[in-house]
């Protein structure tokens, strides 16, 4: 079966430190992937996400992500973490000609002062 | 700006009660979904819709059914709620055509039954 896979399911660092969070995905093929940022009581909003071309990806807030087709991976990185990060991380991987977007069981961080 | 919005914030039901859920989204967007959104299971898709009165099934369609009437509308009906639909549902949109982009959320409707 298709699938995304967050291995990190909770992940608690103080300000400053690096964050990285995993994400793998089953599917063979071309596909767009994207990290989704849900902050406490606010919508899902997009993070990053990759279509074609560089496969290190900028984002909103300092977030970047690269993509690693050999490894089937999407990984979320950070070099400096804020306390504002405090959130819920959500990658999800659309394959190309379908329209059913795939999400991760999502990363619950939350960052300490 | 990009505008979901759905019907209610917090619903409370009990079981066995019709419940409609409402969502409207303003960008003139082909494609309209709904999602239940779990602890620990992340966002699973119910149904999804291409174009007025056309929907497609998801994941998980058991025990729901939707209605698109109107472009800008998307309705997700529980027909006789029960406790394991106790979730978090949210809706989103996106343009339609070949090349994918983003997903617009509304802010949710955290759905209690009783």
């Amino acid at each position: 079966a298709q699938s995304v896979s967050q291995h990190n399911h909770h992940v608690i660092l103080s300000e400053a430190a690096s964050l990285e969070l995993g994400c793998n995905y089953s599917y063979g093929g071309t596909v767009n992937l994207f990290w989704y940022v849900q902050y406490p009581g606010q919508h899902l909003q997009l993070l990053l996400k990759y279509f074609s071309g560089d496969p290190l990806v900028k984002g909103i807030k300092g977030f970047e992500a690269e993509f690693i087709k050999s490894k089937f991976s999407f990984n979320l990185r950070k070099p400096s973490v804020q306390w504002s990060d405090t959130a819920e991380y959500f990658c999800a991987v659309i394959k190309k000609r379908t329209d059913k977007l795939i999400f991760g069981t999502g990363t619950r961080l939350q960052v300490f002062p | 700006d990009v505008k979901v919005t759905q019907s209610s914030r917090y619903l409370v039901k009990r079981t066995g009660e019709k419940v409609f859920l409402e969502c409207v989204q303003d960008m003139d967007h082909e494609n309209m979904f709904w999602y239940r959104q779990d602890p620990g299971l992340g966002l699973r898709l119910i149904y999804f819709s291409y174009d007025v009165k056309m929907k497609e099934k998801g994941d998980i369609p058991e025990g729901y059914s939707v209605s698109r009437e109107k472009k800008e509308r998307f309705s997700l009906i529980l027909e006789s709620a029960s406790t394991n639909q106790t979730s978090m549902y949210l809706c989103a949109s996106t343009p339609g055509g070949e090349t994918y982009n983003e997903q617009f959320f509304g802010p949710g409707t955290r759905l209690t039954v009783l």
